[in-house]
């Protein structure tokens, strides 16, 4: 299906595993965002990319790993969970610069116990 | 990047017009001004984006005044659909990232 997917959609974990969170998206955008939203508050941008091999860091990326090896991949690592991690996860998607929309994911829920 | 300040909630009810005040006093040359809507468990979607006067859609008016220190989103008509929260970013459009989402305006639409 054309569009923005998360996977997992639901993840539970422990504190000091390793988890990854998918994105894919099938419109060959440039730029790809992770953030995170907290029970009550807005989104936080965690990374972004402007294009494959191309990464940089947003407003909270400690403890966090990204990676983008395909334009249409940006997967988000958490290297070692933490409980604070348990959130909301948001990928989103954006063409070139200039363009005025991201497309966001359905979100991936994280709990780490 | 430009701060924003945007009420924490507002009521209304069904039928009528709505309208989200958000306050960027220090915008700068080349931001632009965008909303999203974001309902329960889905990701935000984009509403309106706009640098000066007026731009209106399908789904909403967004006025900004000449100094563009401030801007009003405008729902018409609004529906118990439309509860949700609402977010107002500043941001240069020209790069990827500066766009920063605060806490947002979460509207109820009563019946």
């Amino acid at each position: 299906d054309a569009g923005i997917t998360q996977s997992p959609r639901y993840k539970i974990t422990e504190t000091g595993r390793q988890v990854t969170l998918m994105c894919h998206q099938t419109w060959s955008h440039s730029y790809m965002f992770w953030y995170r939203q907290d029970l009550g508050h807005g989104l936080r941008l965690i990374y972004y990319s402007a294009a494959a091999d191309i990464t940089d860091k947003g407003e909270v990326p400690d403890g966090y790993v990204v990676s983008r090896s395909k334009t249409e991949n940006f997967p988000l690592t958490l290297e070692s969970a933490t409980r604070s991690q348990t959130s909301v996860y948001f990928c989103a998607s954006r063409g070139l610069a200039g363009e005025e929309t991201q497309y966001f994911g359905p979100g991936t829920r994280l709990l780490v116990l | 990047l430009a701060k924003t300040t945007q009420p924490i909630s507002m009521d209304s009810y069904e039928g009528q017009e709505v309208n989200i005040t958000c306050s960027h006093n220090n915008i700068a040359t080349n931001d632009y001004i965008t909303w999203y809507q974001q309902f329960p468990s889905q990701g935000p979607r984009f509403i309106i984006q706009g640098y000066k006067t007026k731009v209106t859609n399908e789904v909403a008016s967004l006025f900004i005044p000449a100094d563009r220190k401030s801007s009003t989103l405008s729902l018409p008509r609004v529906s118990l659909s439309d509860t949700a929260v609402y977010y107002c970013l500043v941001g240069d459009i020209s790069y990827g990232q500066n766009f920063v989402f605060g806490p947002g305006t979460r509207l109820s639409v009563l019946p």
